[in-house]
């Protein structure tokens, strides 16, 4: 079975504060596709990265860094000094080679407070 | 910047009423999906669609119909709105020449049956 979980429902920081939304996957395929999506208040979801099961390494994207542990089966995204206009609700999602098929997490609610 | 509409925005709309939904995009892509997000945030695949004359039944069972007659729109039917029916309604596209590439979406349909 195939799962997705983003723990946090609701997160608040006030602006400039670092931040970190979780995520922990579930699947028994050996190749996959992690993705975070982020959906702003506009109400599409917008993509930000993909990650597939062979490459761990960590990505930084300006305010932005994923941070993707294998062993404890997590793909965490970090915002660096964040800013009002990150607020947003953010979707971590798996899917696997075999099919397309996005499995999302319940997503995670960011509130940044100025 | 992704090429995918859904009209209407927004919709208020009575019991019993029948409305489509629509979704149109100019991307060329096989893959396209229908969502049903509560206000939860959580999102439920209700119906997709791997090409032309292709469609199937999400996760959640729906009351909605789709159809693919043409590559570039996935409308959504709904013969006669209840006030369960009452959500936000994401439309999303995949290429499927690219294996386990991100989806794009659409600024969604919120439709509210009175």
């Amino acid at each position: 079975a195939q799962k997705v979980t983003q723990a946090q429902t609701e997160i608040s920081v006030v602006e400039k504060e670092d931040v970190t939304l979780d995520c922990v996957y579930e699947t028994r395929d050996t190749t996959y596709y992690l993705f975070w999506y982020k959906q702003p208040p506009s109400g599409e979801l917008v993509f930000l990265i993909r990650r597939n099961s062979f490459d761990e390494q960590n990505e930084i994207s300006g305010r932005y860094s994923w941070n993707f542990q294998k062993s404890t089966s997590s793909f965490n995204f970090t915002i660096t000094a964040s800013q009002v206009v990150d607020s947003a609700v953010y979707f971590c999602a798996l899917t696997r080679h075999r099919d397309d098929k996005i499995i999302f997490g319940k997503g995670t609610r960011l509130h940044i407070l100025p | 910047e992704a090429d995918i509409y859904q009209t209407p925005r927004y919709l208020v709309i009575g019991t019993g009423k029948k409305i489509t939904l629509e979704c149109s995009q100019t991307m060329g892509h096989d893959k396209m999906y229908w969502y049903q997000q509560d206000p939860g945030m959580e999102l439920h695949l209700i119906h997709y669609s791997y090409g032309v004359n292709s469609t199937e039944k999400g996760d959640l069972s729906s009351e909605s119909t789709v159809s693919r007659i043409r590559t570039e729109h996935f409308p959504l039917t709904l013969e006669s709105a209840r006030p369960s029916h009452t959500s936000q309604y994401l439309c999303a596209s995949q290429p499927s020449r690219a294996v386990n590439t991100e989806a794009f979406f659409g600024q969604g349909t919120r439709l509210t049956v009175v």
